[in-house]
């Protein structure tokens, strides 16, 4: 089994509406997770990280992670055609070492 | 604040030569993680520097090598040079290893011909 999975996409939504990107992961005690965004062409750049199981809000994001069920997500509100990329997922393994990147899902943000 | 210094930023090598990358992490940012990003592999991590020591290594051959300096500025090694390395080289930093968020630099683009 993979490590880390995400649906590839491309997902499209119209502006405005809330992306919805999903993860999930394999290794039990992983305590650290994180979303990265990543531009064509460009390095990934960090948007959120989660520790606990719940909701974590930053402005038009927002993180939930769910340890029980292996699950991480990422919603977007409002999105808009600037959030156009690709979004990767990550946690720490259960050492709290090596980052484990999951292959991402290209969002697009249709006018 | 100054982020993750990567040079050179594009590099174009001949097979068989070898090729040293370099890093500089954020002030005070004492770990440095090198990954490999290709279409079909997507992000692959090579290894992990903490004060001047590998930490982890990623599944790469001997021929990638890595270090670190007393000011956490860190290079990558690539020996051999195969048509397969090129790709865009990533380092990333954090004030700690373990569980702390990773910031990337900008990438080298290598490309072996």
């Amino acid at each position: 089994q993979k490590e880390v999975e995400q649906n590839s996409g491309p997902l499209s939504v119209p502006e405005g509406a809330i992306a919805s990107l999903n993860c999930t992961y394999s290794d039990r005690v992983s305590q650290s997770f994180f979303w990265y965004r990543q531009y064509s062409g460009k390095s990934p750049e960090l948007i959120m990280s989660i520790y606990s199981n719940g909701d974590k809000e930053d402005g038009r994001f927002t993180a939930q992670l769910n340890k029980a069920s292996q699950y991480v997500s990422l919603l977007i509100r409002d999105s808009q055609p600037s959030d156009s990329a690709t979004y990767l997922c990550a946690f720490r393994d259960n050492y709290g070492q090596n980052f484990v990147f999951g292959p991402g899902t290209r969002l697009s943000v249709l006018p | 604040k100054a982020g993750v210094t990567q040079t050179p930023r594009y590099l174009i090598k001949t097979r068989g030569q070898q090729v040293t990358l370099s890093c500089s992490p954020i002030s005070g940012h004492r770990s440095v993680s090198w990954y490999q990003q290709t279409p079909g592999q997507g992000l692959q991590f090579l290894f992990e520097y903490f004060s001047e020591t590998q930490r982890n290594k990623g599944n790469f051959p001997g021929r990638f090598s890595g270090r670190q300096f007393s000011n956490s500025r860190s290079e990558m090694n690539v020996s051999t040079l195969e048509l397969g390395d090129s790709a865009l080289y990533l380092c990333a930093s954090s004030f700690l290893a373990g569980n702390a968020e990773a910031f990337f630099g900008q990438g080298t683009r290598l490309t072996v011909v």
